[in-house]
C-alpha cells in the first residue's frame, strides 16, 4: 500500500527565513504533485515532477525529487507573508493518476 | 477560462436526509474526479470517471453514495442517507488536456455538514 507521509505537519516561520517541507513515500512512482491549498479556499496546483533529479522553481518555491530515496522537497526561500498555506504533496500511484496524498504542512509565516 | 465549478458551497442537513452534489468540469477535460477532504487531512480520491464510465470507484462507500457522469460532461454526487461523519469538503477535479502531466484542477469544494 502506498503511503506518503510529509513532514513537518505544521511549521511556523519568520519572513526571510529559508525552509524545507519533506515528502516520503513507500513505492516507486513516476509522478510526484505539490499543491498549495489557503484555508476556505480549494487546491491549487504548484510543480508537477516526472523524473529523478528534477527540480522546477517558481518564485520563492523550488520542488525536487528524488525517486532513489522515494523523497521530494518543497523548499522556501526568503519566506514572505503571502506564502503562508498548506502544502500538500500528492503521488501518483501505479501510474494511473489516482493520487494518494500527504496530510498536508500547515506554514504560517509571521511578518 | 472558466475553472471546475461546483455547487454548492455549503450544505447543512440533519443525519438521514439525502444530499446532492454538483460539479462542472473544465470544458474540454475527459476525466473527472470526486475526492473527500476531511479537516486537516488530504483528499481522498472517491471515484473517477473518464468520459462517462466511472473507471474507479473502489473507494466509494456504495450503500449509501452514489455518482452519475451523464454524457461525459456535468456530475452529480449524492449521498443517502447521510450520517454524521459524512461531515467534510468534497472536492471535485479534472484533468484531460495535458497528456502526460495530466494535473488536476480542482473546484472550490462543496462544505458538507450533518446535524
Amino acid at each position: 500500500e502506498l503511503k506518503v507521509e510529509q513532514n513537518p505537519l505544521f511549521l511556523s516561520m519568520q519572513e526571510g527565513k529559508n525552509y524545507t517541507i519533506y515528502c516520503n513515500y513507500s513505492t516507486t512512482s513516476d509522478r510526484l504533485y505539490w499543491y498549495r491549498q489557503d484555508p476556505g479556499k480549494s487546491l491549487e496546483s504548484l510543480f508537477v515532477l516526472l523524473s529523478n533529479g528534477a527540480v522546477k522553481q517558481e518564485g520563492r518555491l523550488m520542488a525536487s525529487l528524488d525517486t532513489k530515496a522515494r523523497l521530494s522537497t518543497l523548499h522556501i526561500t526568503a519566506a514572505v507573508h503571502d506564502l503562508s498555506a498548506t502544502y500538500f504533496c500528492a503521488v501518483d500511484k501505479d501510474s494511473n493518476y489516482q493520487l494518494i496524498w500527504g496530510a498536508g504542512t500547515k506554514l504560517i509565516i509571521k511578518p | 477560462e472558466a475553472g471546475v465549478v461546483q455547487s454548492p458551497r455549503y450544505k447543512i442537513i440533519e443525519k438521514k436526509q439525502p444530499v446532492a452534489f454538483w460539479c462542472n468540469p473544465i470544458s474540454g477535460h475527459n476525466t473527472l474526479y470526486w475526492y473527500r477532504q476531511n479537516l486537516g487531512q488530504g483528499p481522498e480520491l472517491l471515484i473517477r470517471y473518464e468520459n462517462e464510465e466511472a473507471v474507479d470507484d473502489s473507494q466509494l462507500p456504495k450503500d449509501r453514495f452514489s455518482a452519475e457522469r451523464l454524457k461525459g460532461v456535468d456530475s452529480t454526487l449524492k449521498i443517502q442517507p447521510a450520517e454524521l461523519g459524512d461531515s467534510a469538503v468534497y472536492l471535485c477535479a479534472s484533468s484531460g488536456t495535458t497528456a502526460w502531466t495530466d494535473t488536476q484542477y480542482f473546484g472550490p469544494g462543496t462544505r458538507l455538514t450533518v446535524l
